[in-house]
């Protein structure tokens, strides 16, 4: 079955740097997006991706966020100068197009990305 | 604003004892409802859906939901738990603007011998 891959599943970081999470979606998808997931707390939306442009994004996305389809395969999440509140479960998910039922049931989440920033 | 409630957040239940969990949804238009699981450690996976048609909805993993417009509610059941059903459960709206997921908090399920 396809799957949505993320790297790394573990990254520590220190304050202030830039961190960059992978992830590449199931290749015949078209729509891409980001959750986070702090700890203890709910999954939220961050962005969602179409057509090398987002379509919707979060107040949490704000400038220290953005987001990349640098080639064919990967979709990346950048975050700017990482903060002791960002660590958090990074989630990506795609999804097909043809449709809005057809939409859904195609929405992958990958296993997760946990971001530790000291 | 769209929102989901879930307001249980932690469920002790023995094992091969039935096991119910809450969902509610704020009102709106026909609503898409979806329950994931997550093993500790784990990505979101898929249980059930609910789109339109029939109310009750057949998952993986012997669970299944029912869809009530009346009570604004797609609370999720399994007969019969497995030790290996502990995790946490989250109810999720989607939103066709935007294709985002509205999630709920969330509720921790564990499982005595």
């Amino acid at each position: 079955e396809p799957e949505v891959t993320q790297t790394p599943s573990h990254q520590v970081t220190q304050m202030g740097q830039e961190v960059i999470l992978r992830c590449v979606p199931i290749s015949n998808h078209l729509y891409f997006y980001w959750y986070r997931q702090i700890l203890g707390q709910k999954v939220e939306f961050l962005v969602s991706f179409y057509n090398n442009e987002i379509s919707e994004k979060s107040e949490i996305f704000d400038d220290q966020f953005s987001v990349e389809r640098p080639d064919g395969s990967n979709f990346t999440l950048k975050i700017r100068s990482t903060k002791l509140e960002d660590s958090a479960m990074y989630f990506c998910a795609s999804s097909t197009s043809t449709g809005q039922e057809n939409l859904f049931y195609g929405y992958t989440f990958g296993s997760g990305t946990r971001l530790t920033v000291v | 604003a769209q929102s989901v409630t879930q307001p249980d957040i932690h469920i002790t239940v023995s094992e091969g004892a039935s096991l119910e969990l809450r969902c509610n949804y704020s009102y709106g238009a026909t609503p898409y409802l979806f329950w994931y699981v997550q093993s500790p450690g784990q990505g979101l996976q898929l249980l059930l859906k609910y789109f339109s048609g029939d109310t009750l909805v057949q998952g993986i993993k012997g669970f299944e939901a029912e869809f009530k417009r009346s009570q604004s509610s797609f609370n999720l059941r399994k007969p019969s738990v497995h030790w290996s059903d502990a995790a946490e459960y989250f109810c999720a709206r989607f939103k066709a603007a935007g294709n985002k997921l509205t999630f709920g908090g969330g509720t921790r399920v564990l499982v005595k011998p």
